[in-house]
């Protein structure tokens, strides 16, 4: 089936660095990708949607400038926790819908990744 | 905006017990119901669906899930569960034929199968 891979799968960072988690589709291509973020004993929230080649699209409350997306190819994109903060703690997933599927099923579901947990010092 | 709503946080069963997880939605157009489940240390996986028809759904590992629209519920059940099904479970919809979907998920579900 249909393989996402997130790396890393875990990271420490210091307060103040910034942190960049890829997330890639490994046997399709993907002109869509979602980024998720789930706090302990919170569900799992949709952070901003990824498009191939265009700007990804935010969801409110989200702060862009903090969370930069980047999704420069069918197969990749990346989320850059900046001037990462011990709130931002936290567990991220991203998610990602075969281009094929996307023409031919809207409903298809999609494939998540393995998530990658977060802790800022 | 729709929310939905898993009431069990954590669930503990023995070996062979039945399960039933609840999951209640809000939204009254017509929507997609998703039942994943994460395993430790694994990605989230797809359990079952229900998108249109009998309002009983099957899935994988003898999962099922029903459909009642009337109370706006999709739990899932599983009549033996084993030691291997522990893992955190998670409901999810959305609007059907939005293409670019935006689930909306549960809290999850915790369930520890005790051998």
């Amino acid at each position: 089936g249909a393989v996402v891979s997130q790396h890393p799968s875990w990271v420490i960072c210091k307060s103040g660095t910034s942190v960049k988690i890829e997330c890639r589709s490994l046997d399709f291509q993907a002109t869509t990708m979602f980024w998720y973020r789930q706090f302990p004993k919170q569900s799992l929230m949709l952070m901003a949607t990824s498009n191939e080649g265009s700007k990804a699209t935010y969801e409110q409350g989200v702060e862009k400038d903090k969370f930069l997306i980047n999704h420069a190819s069918l197969t990749l994109s990346t989320l850059t926790v900046t001037s990462a903060h011990p709130e931002d703690s936290s567990f991220y997933i991203c998610s990602a819908r075969d281009v094929r599927d996307t023409f031919s099923n809207l409903n298809s579901p999609l494939h998540f990744g393995n998530g990658t947990r977060l802790t800022v010092t | 905006a729709q929310s939905v709503s898993q009431h069990n946080h954590h669930v503990i069963l023995s070996e062979a017990a039945s399960l039933e997880l609840g999951c209640n939605y809000s939204y009254g157009g017509t929507v997609n119901l998703f039942w994943y489940v994460q395993y430790p240390g694994q990605h989230l996986q797809l359990l079952l669906k229900y998108f249109s028809g009998d309002p009983l759904v099957k899935g994988i590992k003898g999962f099922e899930a029903e459909f009642i629209k009337s109370k706006f519920s999709f739990n899932l059940r599983k009549p033996s569960v084993q030691w291997s099904d522990t893992a955190e479970y998670f409901c999810a919809v959305n609007k059907k034929n939005t293409g670019f979907q935006k689930l909306v998920f549960g809290t999850g579900t915790r369930l520890l199968v005790s051998p």
